[in-house]
């Protein structure tokens, strides 16, 4: 049983390229998060997804688009990407409505030049 | 709007002593809160959580104490060993969001 798989797991970027960051969950979990975490500092919501189909902004959603095509995947996309953006992205899934607990990613390190 | 924060950034304890971490949120409208631990390098890692209509839950080494009158959430670990340190955070979930706090970093002194 894998839990949640983020790839890449590292990423260098050049100012103004595009790149997505796949997650995949085999728990059949309805609930997916995509996390930014920066230096020293807590996880930031970006966008969230309740069900396959469905998707729902965060905390920071600007400069992000994601997509849940698949109930599996939830996929994470730069489409112009910015040195704001260099951090440390978690991907999360949740099973239910009766629990708080998230199972997170392993992270992927995206840096922007 | 919402917002979970903590009032120690850094906590340190001797080993065998116990660990008091704090928290303060704001929205009274969630209905989960949430201890996670992250170790260097890794995810956080789901300690304990708690729903909102309850005030203290206990789990193995570790028990969550909820104030809903003052919005405050503690997470207490006894016996504390060196596996241990580690940045906490707390989070609250409201609706489908599940929204951190900043984290406080427990340090283990042998």
């Amino acid at each position: 049983n894998a839990g949640v798989t983020q790839t890449p797991k590292f990423r260098v970027l050049k100012t103004g390229q595009s790149m997505t960051l796949l997650c995949a969950q085999d728990m059949n979990h309805e609930y997916m998060y995509w996390y930014r975490q920066d230096p020293g500092m807590g996880l930031r919501l970006i966008h969230y997804s309740v069900g396959e189909g469905t998707t729902a902004k965060g905390e920071v959603p600007d400069g992000y688009n994601v997509s849940r095509l698949k109930k599996q995947n939830f996929l994470l996309g730069l489409e112009s990407a910015a040195p704001s953006q260099t951090s440390v992205y978690f991907c999360a899934s949740r099973a239910g409505q009766h629990t708080g607990e998230l199972f997170f990613g392993e992270g992927s390190r995206l840096t922007v030049l | 709007g919402e917002s979970v924060g903590l009032h120690l950034p850094t906590l340190s304890v001797q080993e065998g002593d116990n660990s008091i971490i704090n928290c303060a949120y704001s929205n009274s409208a969630s209905d989960y809160f949430i201890w996670y631990k992250q170790e260097s390098g890794k995810g956080p890692q789901f300690i304990i959580d708690i729903r909102s209509n309850m005030d203290k839950r206990q789990g193995q080494r570790v028990t969550v104490l909820l104030n809903k009158t003052v919005k405050h959430l503690s997470l207490q670990i006894a016996a504390t060993q060196p596996g241990d340190s580690a940045v906490y955070f707390c989070a609250e979930r409201s609706l489908d969001k599940v929204i951190f706090g900043p984290g406080t970093s427990l340090s283990v002194i042998p």
